[in-house]
C-alpha cells in the first residue's frame, strides 16, 4: 500500500524568502513523481513531473527533487511572492494510480 | 484541443437528491480516472475505466455511487440519494492508455448537499 505524506501541512513565510517543501512516500517502486499547485476552489495545475530515473526537474523559481531509495521528494521554492499562496500537493504514480499527499498550504506575506 | 471538461463545476444539491458529474476526456483518450477530495483531506482514487468497461472501482463506496464510460459520450459519475459527507470536489483525469502514456486533469466539479 502506498501512503504519500506532506510536510509541513502549513506555512507562513515572508516575500522573498526561500523555502523547503517536502513529500515522502512508503513504497519505492513509483513510476513518476509530480507537484500540483492548487488555488483555493480551483483545479490542480502541475508544476513538475519528475520521471521514476530522474533525481530533480526546474522550472523557473521551482526546483523538485527525487530521492527513489529513501521514498523523498522537496519541491524548493526560491524568492517567494504572494502569488506563490497556494496548496502544494505531492502526487506518485504507482500500479496505475495516482496517490496524492494532504498538501503544504503556503501563505507568502507580503 | 480540449483539455478534460468537467461539468457542471459547480452543483447544489438536497439531501436525498441525485448528483450526476460528467467528465469529458482529451480526445482520443479512453481511459477515465476519478478522484474524490473532501474538505481537509487529499486527493482518493475512486475508479478507474475504459470505454464501456470498469476496470478498477476498489475506491468507490459500495452503495449509491455508480460509474460508467459509455462508448460514445461523456463519463458520469453518479451518486444516488446524496447526503452532506458527499459534499466535495470531484475530479477526473483522462489518459490514452493508462497513467503511463500521460494524463490530464480536469478542473473538477464541487459538490455541494445542502
Amino acid at each position: 500500500k502506498q501512503e504519500v505524506t506532506q510536510i509541513p501541512a502549513a506555512l507562513s513565510v515572508p516575500e522573498g524568502e526561500n523555502l523547503v517543501l517536502n513529500c515522502s512516500f512508503t513504497d519505492s517502486a513509483i513510476y513518476n513523481l509530480q507537484w500540483f499547485r492548487q488555488d483555493p476552489g480551483k483545479g490542480l495545475t502541475s508544476l513538475l513531473l519528475i520521471q521514476s530515473s530522474q533525481r530533480e526537474q526546474t522550472s523557473g523559481r521551482l526546483n523538485a527533487s527525487l530521492d527513489k531509495s529513501s521514498g523523498r521528494s522537496t519541491l524548493y521554492i526560491a524568492a517567494s511572492q504572494p502569488g506563490d499562496s497556494a496548496t502544494y500537493l505531492c502526487a506518485v504514480i504507482f500500479r496505475n494510480q495516482f496517490y496524492f499527499g494532504t498538501g503544504t498550504s503556503l501563505t507568502v506575506i507580503p | 484541443n480540449a483539455g478534460v471538461m468537467q461539468n457542471p463545476r459547480h452543483l447544489v444539491r438536497r439531501r436525498g437528491q441525485e448528483a450526476r458529474l460528467r467528465c469529458s476526456p482529451v480526445k482520443g483518450h479512453s481511459h477515465v480516472y476519478w478522484y474524490r477530495q473532501l474538505p481537509e483531506e487529499g486527493l482518493k482514487f475512486m475508479v478507474y475505466l475504459q470505454k464501456e468497461n470498469i476496470i478498477d472501482e476498489s475506491g468507490m463506496p459500495k452503495e449509491r455511487f455508480s460509474a460508467e464510460f459509455p462508448k460514445e459520450g461523456p463519463s458520469i459519475l453518479r451518486i444516488q440519494q446524496v447526503v452532506r459527507g458527499d459534499s466535495a470536489a470531484y475530479f477526473c483525469a483522462s489518459s490514452p492508455g493508462g497513467l503511463d502514456y500521460g494524463y490530464t486533469f480536469g478542473s473538477g466539479t464541487r459538490l455541494t448537499v445542502v
